[in-house]
């Protein structure tokens, strides 16, 4: 089956800069890859989202970029700010059906 | 658009009584809905997969028997925990699968606590 591998686990950035996070899949055939963001105690909500005939999505300050040769797609944040601290989980998906989830990514903001 | 709901979203009980969570798509038809597990700073961790109108297929070491699943409709599927105890206690999420962007949303999740 696919294994999703996320690095970092846990990521501090001062206000304004930028945070990448990295993922690595392991099934050739997954073509989706969906971002989600989740504050303390709440739901996980999708923030961004790939599909493997495109290389690189943006979203005002998010963007993603998929490399399917390496397997790997990553999430970028530019102009950090403090609300953008929380846990960011990746996810890849080759059905609709069924999502394989990263371990996730603590992101702080410091301001 | 895209909206789901869970209930309750917090529900304390003793040990050994049985505990049922709602996940509803209120905007839209879901015909799968998934159940995950999330214990603190932990990864989401997929339960079962709910399909409207049949059994639901369970993950791996996910007991079927204890965590019962129906999916009676296109908008609502529930999680029945049985003889729930201190172990199960936990943050429960479902999720329901858009077929137009074809992705999972979730729902707000229910935080179990087994006494």
């Amino acid at each position: 089956g696919e294994n999703v591998e996320q690095h970092p686990s846990t990521l501090s950035v001062q206000e304004g800069d930028s945070a990448v996070i990295k993922c690595t899949y392991s099934d050739s055939a997954s073509n989706y890859f969906p971002w989600y963001k989740q504050e303390l105690g709440k739901r996980p909500q999708l923030i961004i989202d790939i599909r493997s005939n495109v290389g690189e999505k943006k979203d005002q300050r998010i963007a993603v970029t998929l490399n399917k040769t390496a397997k790997h797609f990553s999430l970028h944040i530019t102009e950090t700010q403090p609300e953008d601290s929380a846990v960011y989980f990746c996810a890849a998906s080759n059905t609709g059906n069924q999502f394989y989830f990263g371990t996730g990514t603590s992101l702080t903001v410091i301001p | 658009g895209a909206v789901v709901s869970q209930h309750p979203s917090w529900v304390i009980c003793k040990s050994g009584t049985s505990v049922k969570i709602e996940c509803r798509s209120l905007d839209f038809q879901a015909t799968t809905m998934f159940w995950y597990r999330q214990f603190p700073k932990q990864s989401l961790m997929l339960m079962a997969t709910s399909n409207e109108g049949s059994k639901a297929t369970y993950e791996q070491g996910v007991e079927k028997d204890k965590f019962l699943i129906n999916h009676a409709s296109l908008t609502l599927s529930t999680l029945t925990v049985t003889s729930a105890h201190p172990e199960d206690s936990s943050f429960y999420i479902c999720s329901a699968r858009e077929t137009i962007r074809d992705t999972q949303y979730f729902g707000p999740g229910t935080r179990l606590t087994v006494l």
